[in-house]
């Protein structure tokens, strides 16, 4: 089955600078992969996901790259804000009904 | 967005009784629903998929008969939890997607205290 691995556990920067995030997975076979913030006590949100037809995915601070070759994605926070503060969760699942596999998570804190 | 329900948002019970945890579709047809457990500063955990009017396909080490899944309808599936223990005290949270859809969406969450 899959396996997603994430890295750093632990993450902080100052407020302004750049937050990189890494993920690898192990099955060629998965096509979608998301990331998901998730505050203390609350349900994940998606912030931004990409598809293994595109290498790169924007959204204003945000972008996803994706290197199908050598099985690894990775998130990119730029202009960081301490509201970014959170822990964030990459996931890798293929088409179908198949279930979402996340990484451990990568608690991020922003510093003032 | 698709808009997922989950009640309750905690309870708390006693050891060796049963909580029924609810996940409502509000706004499209979840024809395949997730259940994933969180244990403090953890990663989610998958404890099983439904798909509705089929038996669900629970992950290894997760019991079946303690964990019971039920997808009835296109809307709603419930998790009873059996017997339960403190070691079951969790954040339990479902997520539900319709056929073809990448994105699942997830529920708010319920915090479980067995005392």
């Amino acid at each position: 089955g899959e396996n997603v691995e994430q890295h750093p556990s632990t993450l902080s920067v100052q407020e302004g600078d750049s937050a990189v995030i890494k993920c690898t997975y192990s099955d060629s076979a998965s096509n979608y992969f998301p990331w998901y913030k998730q505050e203390l006590g609350k349900r994940p949100q998606l912030i931004i996901d990409i598809r293994s037809n595109v290498g790169e995915k924007k959204d204003q601070r945000i972008a996803v790259t994706l290197n199908k070759t050598a099985k690894h994605f990775s998130l990119h926070i730029t202009e960081t804000q301490p509201e970014d503060s959170a822990v964030y969760f990459c996931a890798a699942s293929r088409e179908g009904n198949t279930p979402l596999v996340f990484g451990k998570g990568t608690r991020l804190s922003v510093i003032a | 967005g698709a808009v997922v329900s989950q009640h309750p948002s905690w309870v708390i019970c006693k050891s060796g009784t049963s909580v029924k945890i609810e996940c409502r579709s509000l706004d499209f047809q979840a024809t395949t629903m997730f259940w994933y457990r969180q244990f403090p500063k953890q990663s989610l955990m998958l404890m099983a998929t439904s798909n509705e009017g089929s038996k669900a396909t629970y992950e290894q080490g997760v019991e079946k008969d303690k964990f019971l899944i039920n997808h009835a309808s296109l809307t709603l599936s419930t998790l009873t939890v059996t017997s339960a223990h403190p070691e079951d005290s969790s954040f339990y949270i479902c997520s539900a997607r319709d056929w073809g859809w990448d994105e699942q969406y997830f529920g708010p969450g319920t915090r479980l205290t067995v005392t």
